[in-house]
């Protein structure tokens, strides 16, 4: 039984659309995050949500929001796709502020932007 | 700027010998240190970590060494089996709680040789 689950694994869309990526952890975590692995393979994280508290790493554009309706999920909604947004997303989630060694990430979103 | 570093993109092992990996990082303020597995199509997946205090942790054929005075730290593999063939991310926190403040290396390949 997948911990950390996310749907759709692989999306192609055009520039300027609006996609999501579901993600679903039933762990019991009450943190989640959205991380990004661009083409120079750089993992970088998006966002953490922790009890409906939302940090969002200031280097990521106001384009993309993540949506949480409970403790469980977290979506990535990204508006008015760009080609450079072509990337593997990763959810991850983890124990209430814990640390990195409690971080259990999803398979990968491959999203390609065309 | 990227704060880890993982300067060797592959590295190729023949079975029962030792791996090592290796891992710069810039930021003297890290204090706490961690190495993730990757098998394709896979997120990563905790393996073993190391906090400042400590210059050596050991788990099973995993090992973490930690030069603070170089900034450096390494993960040795003994002996190294075909199914460790994956690729490894480092990754280092400002503090051992703070998951959603992970930086990430680039990954090296590993392949064992049966």
């Amino acid at each position: 039984d997948t911990a950390v689950s996310q749907t759709p694994k692989y999306l192609v869309t055009q520039m300027g659309n609006d996609k999501s990526i579901k993600c679903e952890q039933n762990l019991g975590h009450d943190t989640m995050y959205w991380y990004k692995q661009d083409s120079k393979k750089f993992l970088k994280i998006m966002f953490s949500y922790n009890n409906k508290e939302l940090i969002i790493n200031e280097t990521v554009p106001n384009r993309f929001s993540p949506k949480s309706p409970d403790k469980a999920h977290l979506n990535l909604h990204i508006n008015s796709l760009e080609l450079g947004d072509s990337a593997v997303y990763f959810c991850a989630s983890s124990q209430a502020w814990g640390a990195g060694d409690t971080i259990y990430f999803g398979e990968g979103s491959w999203l390609t932007v065309v | 700027d990227q704060q880890v570093k993982q300067n060797s993109p592959s590295l190729s092992v023949q079975e029962g010998r030792i791996s090592i990996l290796n891992c710069d990082y810039t930021n003297s303020m890290f204090d706490y240190f961690l190495w993730y597995k990757k098998y394709p199509a896979e997120g990563p997946t905790f393996l073993i970590s190391i906090s400042s205090i400590k210059d050596k942790n050991e788990d099973g054929r995993f090992t973490v060494f930690l030069n603070k005075s170089a900034k450096h730290l390494s993960l040795h593999i003994v002996p190294s089996q075909p199914g460790d063939s994956a690729v490894y991310f480092c990754a280092a926190s400002l503090d051992q709680t703070g998951a959603n403040n992970l930086f990430f290396g680039t990954g090296t390949r590993l392949t064992v040789i049966p």
